[in-house]
């Protein structure tokens, strides 16, 4: 079974560019979420699909950030306009719905570096 | 303010010997609690969890242990392998939910031959 795979691996844009990273989770994974990791800090969750409705997006910065999960499938997140603080490495997961009162792990891509100059 | 803290940002451990990496939350609401290890450009990798109904979890060498009072985990390598080698996140979130994880810093684990 094919894990789950974010495109591209690097992204090296001028502050000010538009960005879009690619999310396929696991095939069957209704849960997809997306975090990131900036400058050696602790991961920070973004937002959570079910499907393709989002279900929390309260880790989103600001309105610069837009993310999609259209057919619940794959998910991109785009960053319009990039700005210096935006670097970072971008993660995707994605986990099968769990039973109530149970908790499925969460599988994680390799990530996304993105450096904004 | 952080709700996980790992505040160990590195260890250091003999092959053979065992690991010990910390953890201390604050948030009474998490009732999961994960560890995942982490190499170099890649992803973080799901280790070992633990639900708040148990104390202790264990898969072959890697065994975690939840203090509940104490608000505070640990996971323990025995033996510890140079493979074990990597960067240690612990992870906690609320069941129900099955919404976002909340990730400490991390602890760079060496393991010396």
């Amino acid at each position: 079974e094919a894990g789950v795979t974010q495109f591209p691996s690097h992204s090296v844009i001028e502050k000010g560019q538009t960005v879009t990273l690619r999310c396929d989770p696991i095939s069957g994974h209704d849960n997809l979420y997306w975090y990131r990791r900036v400058m050696g800090k602790e991961i920070k969750f973004l937002l959570h699909f079910v499907k393709e409705s989002k279900q929390d997006e309260s880790g989103m910065p600001n309105n610069r950030f837009l993310a999609e999960r259209t057919g619940g499938t794959y998910s991109t997140l785009k960053v319009q306009p990039a700005e210096l603080e935006d670097s970072g490495v971008y993660f995707c997961a994605s986990s099968h719905l769990a039973m109530y009162n149970s908790y499925n792990e969460q599988f994680f891509g390799p990530g996304t570096r993105l450096t904004v100059l | 303010d952080q709700q996980v803290k790992q505040n160990s940002p590195s260890l250091s451990v003999q092959e053979g010997r065992i690991s010990i990496l910390n953890c201390d939350y604050t948030n009474s609401m998490f009732d999961y609690f994960l560890w995942y290890k982490k190499y170099p450009a890649e992803g973080p990798t799901f280790l070992i969890s633990i639900s708040s109904i148990k104390d202790k979890n264990e898969d072959g060498r890697f065994t975690v242990f939840l203090n509940k009072s104490a608000k505070h985990l640990s996971l323990h390598i025995v033996p510890s392998q140079p493979g074990d080698s990597a960067v240690y996140f612990c992870a906690a979130g609320v069941e129900r939910s099955q919404g976002n994880l909340i990730f400490g810093k991390g602890t760079k684990l060496s393991v010396k031959p």
